[in-house]
């Protein structure tokens, strides 16, 4: 069964510096994809990020990028400068190309990332 | 382009008391609907997705159901409430023509408190 784990339930940041925000998953199937996702104080959930199982590099976006190391199922979400506004909880969370038509996105148990000034 | 509207926003109701939270999709057609719960600083729950009217399925068992009664619409509900369904819902879609890179789009989310 399929299943993502972070392991870091909060973490702290200093303004303008990187920070590391670590997933692992578990997946028997060889297609897949990786995605984060942000969720501030609000509540909504913005979507960050994607990987996919058969990419060959790391994706990145803006700020965000991914750092996939598929032998060792790590999917860490890197984000550099850090700003005030990007204090939140972060999701990891995967679909396996098994799921077929379902779309099923599994979700690990988030990690709270808060900037300091 | 597509919208994802959730109601309401903030409910509190009683132990013993039914329940139903609606999900609407504009702009789209045949999506894949989701309902996840979250409780407090927690991950997110898949509880129930369906990918066409009429069709539902459940991954946890528990005190909640869902109905998919039109395309765009899915509708969560209860007959009586218990205080673990507390939390918070969030409703997704997802256009059915699926890759592995399709992201979720998330609506807004109802918080739910059983007293």
């Amino acid at each position: 069964a399929q299943k993502i784990t972070q392991t870091q339930p909060g973490m702290f940041v200093q303004e303008k510096e990187a920070v590391t925000l670590d997933c692992t998953y578990d997946t028997s199937d060889q297609s897949y994809g990786l995605f984060w996702y942000k969720q501030p104080s609000s509540g909504e959930m913005i979507f960050l990020i994607y990987q996919g199982s058969y990419d060959e590099q790391n994706a990145t976006e803006g700020r965000y990028s991914l750092n996939f190391q598929k032998a060792r199922k790590s999917a860490n979400l890197v984000i550099s400068a850090s700003q005030l506004g990007d204090s939140a909880m972060y999701f990891c969370a995967m679909r396996e190309g098994g799921s077929g038509n379902t779309g099923k996105l599994i979700f690990g148990q988030g990690t709270t990332l808060q900037v300091k000034p | 382009s597509q919208t994802i509207h959730q109601w309401p926003a903030t409910l509190v109701q009683p132990v013993g008391s039914p329940l139903s939270l609606e999900c609407t999709v504009e702009g789209t057609s045949n999506p894949n609907l989701y309902w996840y719960r979250q409780a407090a600083g927690r991950g997110l729950q898949l509880l129930f997705y369906s990918v066409g009217i009429g069709q539902i399925s459940s991954e946890v068992p528990q005190n909640l159901s869902a109905s998919r009664p039109q395309d765009r619409q899915f509708i969560l509900s209860s007959k009586k409430l218990l205080l673990s369904d507390s939390g918070f819902y969030l409703c997704a879609w997802a256009p059915r023509t699926l890759t592995t890179n399709e992201k979720l789009f998330f609506g807004s989310g109802t918080q739910l408190s059983v007293l």
